[in-house]
């Protein structure tokens, strides 16, 4: 009964390569959001999705592409990784209409490029 | 622009009282929430502040101050389980983006 899941855990590929990361969450949250995480720690917010808008932060390059086939889930695509890639990547979701907005995270998915 | 500042790092000792601070530059925001991050795993809400003043959580408080640009987690009785990361975030009112703070990470020495 995972509330926020991602799969897989690990992922470990060589540059070049094209993945991509599954989100599931079962909270009946309206929206979904992308995290990455870096070595020094810091969360930095890649995407965020309801059913009615996809928010891109314009600093994330294009070779990253949210698809969410429905409501409960959000999936990244990554294209052509490169080093500066590896980083943990964090899939959560909130319901904006609920005060306070607490944002549930999944487990994290670790992406080594090598 | 819209920031958020933590200290990078503070260290105490078990059973103390310690303060992680958040100051914040954005000009308007909805509420200051924080995020606990144990090393290998994933953030977990600890805390809201819709209003100025404390709100307290068993061992955990948080307070904020608007007029201040201001806003701390205080965690007293401190466990050796209590070494995590902390978080502030806010959502800022004019474009509803989140911003986070960069963590504070919290040792605590027996």
């Amino acid at each position: 009964d995972t509330a926020v899941s991602q799969t897989p855990k690990y992922l470990v590929t060589q540059m070049g390569n094209d993945k991509s990361i599954k989100c599931e969450q079962n909270l009946g949250h309206d929206t979904m959001y992308w995290y990455k995480q870096d070595s020094k720690k810091f969360l930095k917010i890649m995407f965020s999705y309801n059913n009615k808008e996809l928010i891109i932060n314009e600093t994330v390059p294009n070779r990253f592409s949210p698809k969410s086939p429905d409501k409960a889930h959000l999936n990244l695509h990554i294209n052509s990784l490169e080093l500066g890639d590896s980083a943990v990547y964090f899939c959560a979701s909130s319901q904006d209409s609920e005060a306070p907005e607490t944002q549930y995270f999944g487990p994290g998915t670790r992406l080594l490029v090598l | 622009g819209q920031s958020l500042e933590q200290p990078s790092e503070v260290t105490a000792v078990e059973g103390a009282i310690v303060q992680i601070n958040c100051t914040y530059q954005t000009s308007g925001f909805y509420g200051l929430s924080w995020y606990q991050q144990h090393d290998g795993g994933a953030p977990t809400f600890l805390s809201y502040n819709a209003l100025d003043g404390l709100e307290e959580t068993g061992r955990f408080s948080s307070f904020l101050s608007r007029s201040d640009s201001y806003g701390y987690l205080l965690l007293q009785e401190l466990q050796m389980k209590d070494s995590a990361s902390y978080f502030c975030a806010v959502r800022a009112i004019s474009n509803y983006q989140l911003i986070w703070g960069a963590g504070t990470k919290l040792i605590i020495k027996p």
